[in-house]
């Protein structure tokens, strides 16, 4: 299958860390994905990570890739209210090549 | 230039109107996606093109006509379309091989059908 998983909402207070998480099916992905969407905006690529890494930084986002478990993870470090958006987890398909999005997890940064 | 612009950004059309969407890149991917999107759901994939050519249609009613007249452009053509086709389309681009997958997308187009 090409599954992906997300929780729906998380709600966190302006200056705390956020961690989304992820979980896919499909295990022979080459690299994961993720998207932010403001509102009445497009998706705008934030990070992706490569499947034979574990970890990738940058600036205040951390990935983090679990391949045994299938679990990807985004963690927004300072989180601030422009990080109020929707994210998508995604991967490209292995059979073909499109992207699979998860549903999107609402991310509420109050002030 | 890492932009892919969508016009118009709304647009509002009868059910017996004809009107298109228009989308441009100038990163010179060679892949372009035309997607639907509901409120609070993940995008849906409507139809991919590959060096100019219709590689994926993942049977999109005949109401809505993709065209792809060169390697930068692409246009949705749109005709008798019902209330329910109301959405965000997004347009989208990603280069061939390697991380292949890597879409850039637009700010979309609110469609709204009376």
């Amino acid at each position: 299958g090409e599954d992906v998983e997300q929780s729906l909402f998380l709600s966190v207070r302006e200056g705390d860390s956020s961690v989304i998480n992820c979980t896919y099916t499909d295990s022979s992905s080459t690299y994961l994905y993720w998207y932010k969407q403001e509102p009445g905006a497009g998706l705008q690529l934030l990070t992706y990570i490569f499947s034979n890494m574990d970890m990738k930084q940058d600036q205040r986002l951390t990935v983090l890739l679990n391949k045994k478990d299938k679990h990807l993870s985004l963690r927004i470090a300072d989180t601030q209210t422009g990080d109020s958006a929707i994210y998508f987890c995604s991967h490209g398909s292995s059979n073909t090549g499109k992207l699979i999005f998860g549903q999107g997890t609402t991310l509420q940064v109050k002030p | 230039d890492t932009e892919v612009t969508q016009t118009p950004k709304h647009l509002v059309m009868g059910m017996t109107n004809k009107k298109s969407l228009k989308c441009e890149q100038h990163m010179g991917h060679r892949a372009m996606y035309w997607y639907k999107q509901k409120a609070k759901k993940p995008p849906e994939l409507m139809f991919v093109y590959s060096y100019e050519k219709l590689s994926i249609n993942e049977s999109v009613p005949s109401r809505f006509s993709p065209e792809c007249p060169n390697s930068s452009l692409l246009n949705l053509h749109l005709h008798a379309l019902q209330p329910e086709d109301s959405a965000l389309y997004l347009c989208a681009s990603s280069p061939l091989g390697g991380r292949n997958t890597e879409a850039f997308f637009g700010q979309g187009t609110r469609l709204t059908v009376v």
